[in-house]
């Protein structure tokens, strides 16, 4: 595995909770990406970021921030977690028109 | 934005056939295809991608074919094994929004 941790690996929480996952990278990748995986629906891109402090929306943003401060570091937090959010969350580094390595998975269960 | 549908969303063949999974498109910007396989429990990884000045890629039992034109591209596993069941997802991408398709589950029986 490329060198990608998230965590923590499993969570559960309640509906108006905030949360907040975090993604670690060692390979000095400049991109990095927050995904959500629901079946049927394959991986949705939430945000992305390009360098430190510098981040994107993707196609399912609405509900979530994102924050990099270091390269290695990159944040993804709800706000206040509905049970729409339930599902599993992937960090992945690499350029998007360039292979994509991606990290284990966050589980995530708002009740 | 990108469209990505992908068939068939379940495929069991025998130890030894051939799987093939078909995707097609819709942003005829995007250029490159990537095809990840996921293993239960962990994150997709990459097995092959095609670029769009290549029509055609082998990787031993693994080869991926794509069409610009008809915009559409498939994953051709020959002699599968037991160990090639996994979920397959393939992906377009026209610039950093990478759209993935909804996957396909292959069981191969022994």
């Amino acid at each position: 595995d490329a060198g990608i941790t998230q965590s923590p690996r499993h969570k559960v929480t309640e509906t108006g909770t905030p949360v907040t996952l975090r993604c670690h990278q060692t390979e000095n990748h400049r991109y990095m990406y927050w995904y959500r995986q629901d079946p049927g629906h394959g991986l949705r891109l939430i945000h992305y970021s390009y360098g430190v402090k510098d981040t994107d929306k993707g196609e399912v943003s609405d509900g979530y921030s994102v924050s990099r401060s270091k390269t290695e570091d990159f944040l993804l937090t709800l706000e206040s977690a509905t049970s729409s959010q339930t599902s599993v969350y992937f960090c992945a580094i690499g350029g998007a028109t360039d292979t994509q390595y991606f990290g284990p998975g966050t589980r995530l269960t708002v009740l | 934005g990108e469209n990505v549908e992908q068939h068939p969303s379940t495929l069991s063949v025998q130890e030894g056939d051939s799987a093939v999974i078909k995707c097609t498109y819709s942003d005829s910007a995007s250029n490159y295809f990537p095809w990840y396989k996921q293993e239960l429990g962990k994150g997709p990884q990459l097995i092959i991608d095609i670029r769009s000045n290549v029509g055609e890629k082998k990787d031993q039992r693994i080869a991926v074919t794509l069409n610009k034109t008809a915009k559409h591209f498939s994953l051709h596993i020959t002699e599968t094994q037991p160990e090639d069941s996994a979920v397959y997802f393939c992906a377009a991408s026209p610039n950093n929004d990478m759209r993935f398709g909804a996957g396909t589950r292959l069981t191969v029986k022994p």
